[in-house]
Parts: C-alpha cells; structure tokens; sequence
C-alpha cells in the first residue's frame, strides 16, 4: 500500500541551526501539507503546496519556514534558524485532490531544539 | 473561530463498551468532519469522515454522529476492542483544504 514517508524519523539541532525535514508523498498525489504537534498539544496547519506553490499558510509558517519541492518526488520543509519552540513532531501529508480528498500522513519527524 | 474543541482528553473503557468522544466547532464555514485514529509512533490515519448534509455516517464498529444545528459532531465507537487502543482526533474544514484539529482524545481498551 503507498505510503508517506519522512526522514529523519528525529532530528536534534541546536538553537539558530537550519534543518531541512523531508518527505516522499504518494506518488500520484498533487496537494501536499506540513503539519506539526507539539508535545501534549493539538497538530496544527502549517502549509499547503500545489502547483509548486505554497496554496495557503498558517499564522506559524513566518519568513523562517520554506516548502520546496526539488525533485518531483520530495517535498521538504527548511527552517532557517530554529527557536527552543520548534521542538514538535512535524507531520507531511499528501492528498490525490485538495478537495474532500483523504489526506495521507506521513510517521512524522520529531524535531528537538536545543 | 477556527477552532475545534475535543472531549475527553483520555478515556478507558472495558472491552466490548462504547467509546464515545465528542467535539464541537464554531465555524460554519467547515463543511468536511474526518477523523484521524494515530498509533504510537505513526501518523494519524483517517477513520471515517462526514459531510453536515448528514446526520449519521456508520462504518463497521464506528459511527460518527452530526448535530449541525448545535455545531457538535462525535465518534462512538462500539464493542471496543484493546486494538482499538489509540489517539483519536476529530477534525474540520472547509472546501477540503486544511485541517483544524481537535486536541485528542487517548482511549484505553481495557481486556
């Protein structure tokens, strides 16, 4: 069965280090997403990507966030210099359509700022 | 205005007893109710979902019920099993784009 997938499965970085998370959406899909979950908290929006475009973004997602995707199958999310409240479980998922389609998640990517 | 609040936060119930978790919503514009079931260590997965033109959707052991008119929307889950052990989040949107989360539910299938 297709699946998303995400690495690393947990990243540590220092405060004011750029990571990059990756991800490999299904192969098919067109909508892709970032979500994150901090510890003991609701998940919450990130970002929506189409058309090589960010669609929408949240309150969250300010100029030290960036989705990209390379290659045509990855889709990565950068944060430039990360904050002590990045640390969270970071979620991609990918949807066939964006509308009323089941959106697939990947096992999520948890980032530790130190 | 965007949010969607959850209840309970956990939740044990004996095998073959009904779990029920609720949530509520204040934004009329969503139009789209799924719920996610996580596994540790997993993503969340999509359980079952419904549109407010509805008032009941029913898939196997699971059935969410939909009150439009009070904005609340819950999950019952019947003769749970200790599969069925999990982190449940109700969700919301509009025109099918992003999510809003509920906070979780954590249910304990006790044998």
């Amino acid at each position: 069965e297709p699946e998303v997938t995400q690495t690393p499965s947990h990243q540590v970085t220092q405060m004011g280090q750029e990571v990059i998370l990756r991800c490999v959406p299904i192969s098919n899909h067109l909508y892709f997403y970032w979500y994150r979950q901090i510890l003991g908290q609701k998940v919450e929006f990130l970002v929506s990507f189409y058309n090589n475009e960010i669609s929408e973004k949240s309150e969250i997602f300010d100029d030290q966030f960036s989705v990209e995707r390379p290659d045509g199958s990855n889709f990565t999310l950068k944060i430039r210099s990360t904050k002590l409240e990045d640390s969270a479980m970071y979620f991609c998922a990918s949807s066939a359509a964006g509308f009323y389609n089941e959106q697939f998640f990947g096992p999520g990517t948890r980032l530790t700022v130190l | 205005q965007q949010q969607v609040k959850q209840s309970p936060q956990s939740l044990i119930v004996q095998k073959g007893g009904i779990s029920i978790i609720n949530c509520a919503y204040e934004n009329t514009a969503f139009d789209y109710f799924p719920w996610y079931q996580q596994f540790p260590g997993k993503g969340p997965a999509l359980l079952i979902a419904i549109r407010p033109d509805v008032s009941e959707k029913k898939e196997g052991r699971f059935t969410i019920s939909f009150n439009k008119s009070a904005k609340q929307f819950s999950l019952h889950i019947m003769d749970s099993q200790p599969g069925d052990s999990a982190t449940y989040f109700c969700a919301a949107t509009s025109a099918g784009n992003k999510l809003t989360f509920g906070g979780g539910t954590r249910v304990l299938v006790k044998p």
